[in-house]
């Protein structure tokens, strides 16, 4: 059984950084096309993607947020971790943890979410 | 970026209702569409992929189709626990893009 648990702070004040951490069981990033991503939901808006890493350590990043994004994986510890800088309140959302894999990309399944709130 | 359009934004339904939801591409995406299922203050839940795969356990009444721009999801028979919002989902290029959902309510 996979699951997944996205766990960081639950509000930082603008310009900080947020780090979150998603921590994985049930399968292994040092796996042939595995990868884990990171998607986030403003409330009560849509999906957005923002950063995904895969097992031989490929990185992608969202065009308009790769400035600001950080992802890496520590394999030993099933743990995959983003950075954001420069927080906005525009950035108020719950962010998302799920696994992918390189032939098909879709998520499944996803983390249960957590809210991060930006404000001072 | 691929965007994608969803219609309708929401629609109202009743239980045993046939009801479709729209994801149209702004360019051909094959059939690199998926589909998942949010319930409020859920996660989302992927109910289908490469446009008509049905994931294992996700009941039958769930269908996708489509392929090159438009696709479709389509339950035959709305239940209580369907309504929910569904988005649809890109993997045809990075970055991976997702419509802006259809909220399904009674």
């Amino acid at each position: 059984q996979i699951t997944l648990k996205e766990s960081g702070p639950t509000q930082v004040k603008p310009t900080q950084t947020l780090t979150l951490t998603c921590t994985f069981s049930g399968f292994s990033l040092s796996t042939s096309g595995v990868g884990v991503g990171w998607i986030r939901q403003p409330p009560g808006k849509a999906l957005e993607w923002l950063a995904l890493i895969y097992w031989d350590d490929d990185k992608r990043y969202s065009p308009s947020l790769k400035s600001r994004l950080t992802i890496t994986k520590d394999t030993s510890k099933n743990q995959v971790v983003l950075t954001m800088t420069d927080m906005d309140p525009v950035d108020t959302a719950t962010y998302y943890c799920a696994p992918t894999d390189a032939r098909g990309g879709w998520f499944d399944p996803w983390g249960q979410g957590t809210l991060v709130t930006v404000s001072s | 970026d691929i965007q994608l359009t969803q219609s309708p934004s929401s629609l109202s339904a009743s239980v045993e209702d046939r009801v479709s939801i729209t994801c149209r591409a702004s360019q051909s995406i094959s059939n690199y569409v998926n589909w998942y299922q949010q319930q409020p203050g859920k996660a989302p839940k992927l109910l289908i992929y490469t446009a008509s795969s049905l994931k294992r356990g996700v009941p039958s009444r769930f269908t996708g189709s489509g392929s090159g721009t438009e696709f479709t999801l389509t339950i035959s028979s709305l239940q209580p626990e369907d309504f929910a919002t569904y988005y649809c989902q890109q993997t045809y290029n990075m970055p991976p893009t997702f419509g802006q959902g259809t909220k399904v309510e009674i």
